[in-house]
């Protein structure tokens, strides 16, 4: 599985849009990137994933560029709630030995 | 649904002793998973299940033990607990065949004395 890196941590004012970015320059064709958060003290929470399009959900949106080296998940409208731990994660989609693999991620903090 | 539940939320050991982590799941999920994480650190895999009797290891199983004998059930025992097994524990599920989008429990923290 393809190895991401992410910055340590991230402000962002309350009501903006949030913008978290993730390397991923040696992932395989055939591996998508999935992002996770952890809000305190809680179980991570699934977010999105996608392989090559764009992305939207009820959540976000996930941005990955044409290479596919990068991404950007970017919650539109940032609130209080929304301070976690992001993680990014690429991973080969099924297989009966899918693990996730989780590094030590992006900790948002959004400001009021 | 309740989703994922886990037994108990906090507990305290001391070293030697064992206890079984608890951990139920309600979307008639295949696969399940226990995790631990260190303060300050991302999760790592102890072991997984693809179904009702059947489990294998993940990254870190030394110190565990598991069984599946239920789809809903997925317990993670210690058998004699050491502190470096201090951590918070997290069990999680995932609906189909190799999905990563795994539902996670609200975690156990275990602390060994």
């Amino acid at each position: 599985d393809a190895k991401t890196t992410q910055p340590p941590s991230m402000d962002c004012a309350e009501g903006r849009a949030a913008n978290l970015p993730c390397n991923h320059s040696t992932i395989s064709g055939n591996e998508y990137v999935y992002w996770y958060r952890q809000i305190h003290s809680q179980g991570p929470q699934y977010i999105i994933h996608g392989l090559k399009n764009n992305e939207t959900n009820e959540m976000a949106s996930l941005i990955i560029t044409e290479d596919r080296k990068s991404s950007t998940l970017i919650l539109p409208h940032a609130t209080l709630r929304d301070t976690a731990v992001y993680y990014c994660i690429a991973l080969v989609y099924g297989g009966a030995t899918n693990k996730l693999i989780f590094g030590t991620g992006t900790l948002l903090a959004v400001q009021p | 649904n309740a989703g994922v539940t886990q037994t108990p939320k906090f507990r305290i050991l001391k070293i030697g002793q064992s206890m079984t982590l608890q951990c139920t799941q309600d979307m008639n999920h295949n696969y399940m998973y226990w995790y631990r994480q260190d303060p300050g650190m991302g999760l790592k895999l102890i072991y997984y299940s693809v179904g009702a009797g059947i489990t294998d290891k993940g990254e870190v199983p030394n110190g565990y033990n598991v069984s599946r004998s239920t789809t809903e059930d997925f317990p993670l025992r210690l058998e004699l607990a050491a502190p470096s097994q201090t951590s918070v524990y997290f069990c999680a599920s995932s609906y189909d065949w190799g999905s990563n989008e795994q539902f996670f429990g609200p975690g156990t923290r275990l602390t060994v004395l």
